[in-house]
């Protein structure tokens, strides 16, 4: 079946150390995109990316950084830098359309992130 | 600025009851999407619905009905005869042209259904 994967589903970390949350999908989307979720928030954009070797920051992208050297690959790192990783983490990926993204997204379970 | 607000933190219904989540939105944009997504427990959100803003009709899928207003900035989301596999977070998202699919998303409506 088609879909997003995200991995690890809980993952501990101790402070000071960069983390690597995996994100494949199988959809044939283009667009790829990571979305941090904190407790009584929204969903706020990390990073998303529309072709491989090339990704944009999204609102909150300090202290995280992405690849995107596979079509179906996205992965994100959580790095030292970053002051409160401690966070849910969703994938998500979409097909371009035009000049205008269709903005319906596919998402996967998501990672939990517990900084110790 | 675009911005989305779900006024409704968390709510609390019994089966069979029907329940509206609002949502209000804002942009300057003429051209612009609003989304309803839902998060189960399991962690993962799934599309429910996409209107664009020159398609005001309402839409039923089920017991699932939209109501968009222009006049209002609102998009609510009203869910007829509640069941308990109904409770989940409701986000309510806005896309505008051009903004690359990012999605603004409101802070989500917790709603909880008892049987």
């Amino acid at each position: 079946d088609g879909g997003i994967t995200q991995s690890p589903k809980y993952l501990f970390r101790k402070e000071g150390q960069n983390v690597t949350l995996s994100c494949e999908q199988n959809l044939n989307h283009d667009a790829m995109y990571w979305y941090r979720q904190d407790p009584g928030q929204g969903l706020r954009l990390i990073y998303y990316s529309q072709i491989v070797n090339d990704f944009q920051k999204g609102d909150i992208a300090e202290g995280y950084s992405v690849s995107r050297e596979k079509k179906e690959s996205f992965p994100l790192t959580v790095t030292s830098a970053q002051k409160n990783p401690t966070a849910f983490y969703l994938c998500a990926s979409s097909i371009i359309r035009g000049q205008l993204l269709t903005g319906e997204l596919f998402f996967g379970e998501g990672s939990r992130l517990t900084v110790l | 600025a675009q911005k989305v607000t779900q006024a409704q933190t968390e709510i609390s219904v019994v089966e069979k009851e029907d329940v509206t989540l609002d949502c209000v939105y804002e942009t300057r944009d003429t051209t612009y999407y609003l989304f309803w997504y839902k998060q189960p427990p399991s962690g993962e959100l799934v599309f429910l619905i996409r209107r664009n803003s020159f398609d005001e009709q309402n839409e039923i899928s089920g017991r699932y009905s939209w109501n968009f207003q222009k006049s209002t900035s609102s998009f609510n989301f009203t869910i007829t005869a509640s069941q308990v596999v109904d409770s989940a977070v409701y986000f309510c998202a806005l896309s505008v042209g051009g903004s690359q699919g990012n999605l603004i998303f409101g802070k989500g409506t917790k709603l909880s259904v008892k049987p």
